[in-house]
């Protein structure tokens, strides 16, 4: 089988960089996925790595490592707007289709 | 707008009734997704559809069934609803390339079973 694991809550300042950590456990891996949902809203997409490093995407970057089963959303220049829920994903094995099996999430609050 | 369109947005159901929550999108993509989000619980799948005419159970399929008869189209039915169906109902679709480009979500159903 297949689990994640990513803290459940982060608390923060306007400004300041959190860093939201997911480890998984898989049978074979093909890539980590990050989603933001709002409180209310629907699940969307931020980013997906499937080679080790960091990845930038305006102020938020997702880091993987392979080898540790290890991968992290960087979100910087926290602004409120970023309270938010996120969740780390991997695409389970079951066929080469690969259906997302998600994480609990991590409610990020951002503070004045 | 592309996307995915949910409805009802929300309902309120009387146990032992049958519901169908519809989901329809317009990218063409060949994979589909119903996710049930519960608190403290993330999202877990219910079924899934790689290509119309197929489909497949989730992690979570009992008391629920999906139909795909064609490529924009896949609905969930509960067949006679209980409380512990209470949960926001999430469609979503994807290439099927094991979510590099990522799925795309609908609004969600809000379904209370009362």
């Amino acid at each position: 089988g297949q689990s994640l694991e990513q803290p459940s809550e982060v608390t923060a300042v306007e400004g300041a960089i959190v860093q939201i950590n997911c480890t998984y456990q898989t049978s074979g891996f093909y890539g980590l996925s990050w989603y933001q949902q709002h409180d209310g809203g629907a699940p969307t997409f931020l980013s997906y790595n499937a080679l080790d490093g960091l990845e930038e995407t305006g102020r938020f970057s997702s880091f993987l490592s392979r080898s540790d089963s290890y991968g992290y959303l960087l979100l910087q220049e926290l602004q409120m707007k970023d309270s938010a829920s996120y969740f780390c994903a991997v695409p389970g094995l079951t066929d080469s289709w690969g259906k997302l099996q998600f994480g609990a999430g991590t409610q990020v609050v951002v503070t004045p | 707008i592309a996307g995915i369109t949910q409805a009802p947005t929300s309902q309120i159901l009387a146990a032992g009734r049958r519901m169908t929550l519809r989901c329809t999108q317009d990218m063409r993509h060949n994979a589909m997704y119903w996710y049930r989000q519960d608190l403290g619980l993330g999202l877990r799948l219910i079924h899934y559809s790689n290509t119309a005419g197929t489909t497949g159970k989730g992690e979570v399929p009992d008391g629920y069934s999906v139909s795909r008869a064609n490529t924009d189209d896949f609905p969930l039915t509960l067949a006679s609803a209980v409380p512990s169906q209470t949960s926001v109902y999430f469609c979503a679709s994807s290439e099927g390339d094991r979510g590099r480009g990522g799925y795309t979500f609908g609004s969600g159903t809000r379904l209370t079973v009362v």
